[in-house]
């Protein structure tokens, strides 16, 4: 049973707009979410994360939104670039022990120029 | 500073045969997790450690071993390689206080 979700595979969108790429979980334990970029032949690189004690962080173009009460978070790029062309992980995990990690299967997200 | 070095970053076993997959920081980070990513699917945790001698399993240990002799080594072993095991693996480090971990470039494995 997946308890982190991506459930649109993949993602277009243009050069300039906003890309939103959704996760949904099922475990009410988790309470620390993160978002991964991934590049081909390359390993992940940490984009952002959330303690559940907040609804939103930022961090420049980047921006997650949290929903508890929906078990939902989202990833907002504004604006998007070409270079945000990539396969978009979220994890989650329970802070006591935030070594381990659950992760979605990922969203492709294509920004075209 | 080199970040978390993999290697090989491709190997070819056969069937019953074992292997080491190598994985080394070099940025004094206690925490270093195996995982490994399948077609279609998200990353899966094998194996984590939070710090030298100390080991735990994660989600999908069998057929695995770790030891963590070091804070700078933290090697995967398969004892006996099955298809099942055709996958490719992350070795991923952090440091208290980091939000998140820094990942390797993966070494990508295949067993026939």
């Amino acid at each position: 049973d997946q308890q982190v979700k991506q459930n649109s595979p993949s993602l277009s969108v243009q050069e300039g707009r906003i890309s939103i790429l959704n996760c949904d979980y099922t475990n009410s334990m988790f309470d620390y979410f993160l978002w991964y970029k991934k590049y081909p032949a390359e390993g992940p690189t940490f984009l952002i994360s959330i303690s559940s004690i907040k609804d939103k962080n930022e961090d420049g173009r980047f921006t997650v939104f949290l929903n508890k009460s929906a078990k939902h978070l989202s990833l907002h790029i504004v604006p998007s670039q070409p270079g945000d062309s990539a396969v978009y992980f979220c994890a989650a995990s329970v802070q006591g022990g935030s070594e381990k990690l659950v992760f979605g299967k990922g969203t492709k997200l294509t920004v075209n120029p | 500073n080199a970040g978390v070095t993999q290697t090989p970053k491709f190997q070819v076993l056969k069937t019953g045969q074992s292997m080491t997959l190598q994985c080394a920081q070099d940025m004094n980070h206690e925490y270093m997790s195996w995982y490994r990513q399948d077609p279609g699917m998200g990353l899966r945790l094998i194996h984590y450690s939070v710090g030298a001698g100390i080991t735990d399993q994660g989600e999908v240990p069998n057929g695995y071993n770790v030891s963590r002799s070091t804070t700078e080594d933290f090697p995967l072993r398969l004892l006996s390689a099955a298809p099942s095991q055709t996958s490719v693996y992350f070795c991923a480090s952090r440091v208290t206080g980091e939000k998140g971990y820094t990942f390797g470039s993966g070494t990508r494995l295949t067993v026939v």
